[in-house]
């Protein structure tokens, strides 16, 4: 079983409206959890990283949120753009990055 | 453009061989992390490397090597390759430290037939 369990696999929306990705991990220790961006082809772009005591953290349309009791994350996608179809890959940090566990992501397709 | 560069962006090759995967990262990034991402899988951390010392390995076979030389620039040397060897292999760099937010580069596509 993945320590990073994404929801959904794959989302289709319509341009202009939001939709929230999701995402459960499962170990310990903790120390930050990431949402990146990942283009086909292309490397993962950091989104957010937010520390167990950061509750919210935004950049531009894209808002994180990280409640550390229930071991849960959102990625929060506003007025969704076609710009934004990619996979959304959540990574949780324990230390340095090479204690980092990612999800397999989420797949988000945004068309007209 | 994240400021990392890893060549060659495609390399196809068969069993037994050896390749050469190569990073360049940011200017002024002393740390560089190798992964693996194969088809619908999470990346898997290869290796790090800090100002040219080997800091942390993590499940990387036998028959792959890196080093990250005096000018920072680093390679990946994979050998005695298998079909399941097929992936897109990724270099990160960042500054260093707990929390560091990671660069990566667009990626190496090996293909092995």
């Amino acid at each position: 079983k993945n320590q990073v369990e994404q929801s959904p696999q794959s989302l289709i929306i319509l341009e202009g409206k939001n939709c929230t990705l999701q995402c459960n991990y499962t170990v310990s220790p903790f120390s930050n959890l990431r949402w990146y961006k990942q283009d086909t082809g292309r490397g993962p772009v950091s989104l957010t990283i937010m520390t167990f005591s950061e509750n919210t953290k935004s950049n531009g349309r894209y808002t994180a949120t990280l409640d550390a009791d229930t071991k849960q994350s959102s990625l929060h996608i506003t007025a969704s753009q076609l710009s934004d179809s990619a996979s959304y890959i959540c990574v949780r940090g324990a230390g340095t990055a090479s204690k980092l566990t990612f999800g397999t992501g989420t797949r988000l397709q945004v068309t007209l | 453009d994240s400021g990392v560069t890893q060549t060659p962006k495609h390399l196809i090759t068969a069993t037994g061989q050896r390749v050469t995967l190569r990073c360049s990262p940011r200017s002024g990034d002393l740390s560089v992390y190798w992964y693996q991402q194969s088809l619908d899988q999470g990346l898997q951390f290869l290796i790090h490397y800090y100002n040219g010392e080997e800091r942390a390995k993590g499940n990387i076979l036998e028959r792959f090597s890196a080093q990250q030389f005096p000018d920072l620039h680093s390679e990946l040397n994979l050998s005695s390759l298998e079909l399941g060897d097929s992936a897109l292999y990724f270099c990160a760099s960042s500054v260093g430290g707990t929390n560091e937010k990671l660069f990566f580069g667009s990626g190496t596509q090996l293909s092995v037939l």
